[in-house]
């Protein structure tokens, strides 16, 4: 089965501090790829970053970077710099390459910044 | 460029009527489309999704139905609501890889639709 865990339901950082974001999947293929979408207060999902499981390198886009380790099955997302618009709900989601196409998310964190 | 519409936005239907939402996708041709649904502070669920017309996958057994008449047409229904079937529904696209090989974008979601059964 895929999975995806998001352990922390809420998280808070000062504003321009850094704050990590953890979230663990499971899945048995070697063709997935990873998201992290924001879902501010209007409820619209935007896609913060994505990483191909079979490239080594940790994406990054701006302030927004990930820690990818795949042997543990571990996909944090890393916000530097924070600022107040980026209080929001942030999922962790897996998509499993091949026939399936299922879009698989966690259940979420909840990242109030302070000012 | 590629835009996805999902109306209507809000929705209050009384228990035990139908319902209908609908998402279309302008732009591309043979997208996977999605239907997920997110209660009050939890996480997105995924309902339906769909490779190609009339092919529906079902997530999860529930008092919900999806269909695709049309490539870029996904409509979510239901005989009679419950009470339980209030939430915040969201279609989404993407390009179905099968077809663009060795390319992959992310899934776009629409505005969503708040769904309060009473």
């Amino acid at each position: 089965a895929q999975t995806v865990t998001q352990s922390q339901p809420e998280m808070s950082v000062q504003e321009a501090e850094t704050v990590t974001l953890s979230c663990t999947y499971d899945t048995s293929e070697s063709d997935y790829y990873l998201f992290w979408y924001k879902q501010p207060p209007s409820r619209q999902m935007i896609l913060v970053i994505r990483q191909e499981a079979y490239k080594q390198q940790n994406a990054t886009e701006n302030r927004f970077s990930v820690n990818f380790q795949k042997a543990a099955k571990s996909f944090s997302l890393k916000i530097s710099d924070s600022q107040l618009g980026d209080a929001a709900m942030y999922f962790c989601a897996s998509w499993r390459g091949g026939a399936t196409n299922k879009l698989i998310f966690g259940t979420g964190t909840l990242l109030a910044v302070q000012p | 460029s590629q835009t996805i519409h999902q109306w209507p936005a809000t929705l209050v239907q009384p228990v035990g009527s139908p319902l209908s939402l609908e998402c279309t996708v302008e732009g591309t041709s043979n997208p996977n489309l999605y239907w997920y649904r997110q209660a009050a502070g939890r996480g997105l669920q995924l309902l339906f999704y769909s490779i190609g017309i009339d092919q529906i996958s079902s997530e999860v057994p529930q008092n919900l139905s999806a269909s695709r008449p049309q490539d870029r047409q996904f409509i979510l229904s239901s005989k009679k609501l419950l009470l339980s079937d209030s939430g915040f529904y969201l279609c989404a696209w993407r390009i179905n890889r099968d077809r663009v090989w060795g390319r992959f974008t992310e899934a776009f979601f629409g505005q969503g639709t708040r769904l309060t059964v009473v």
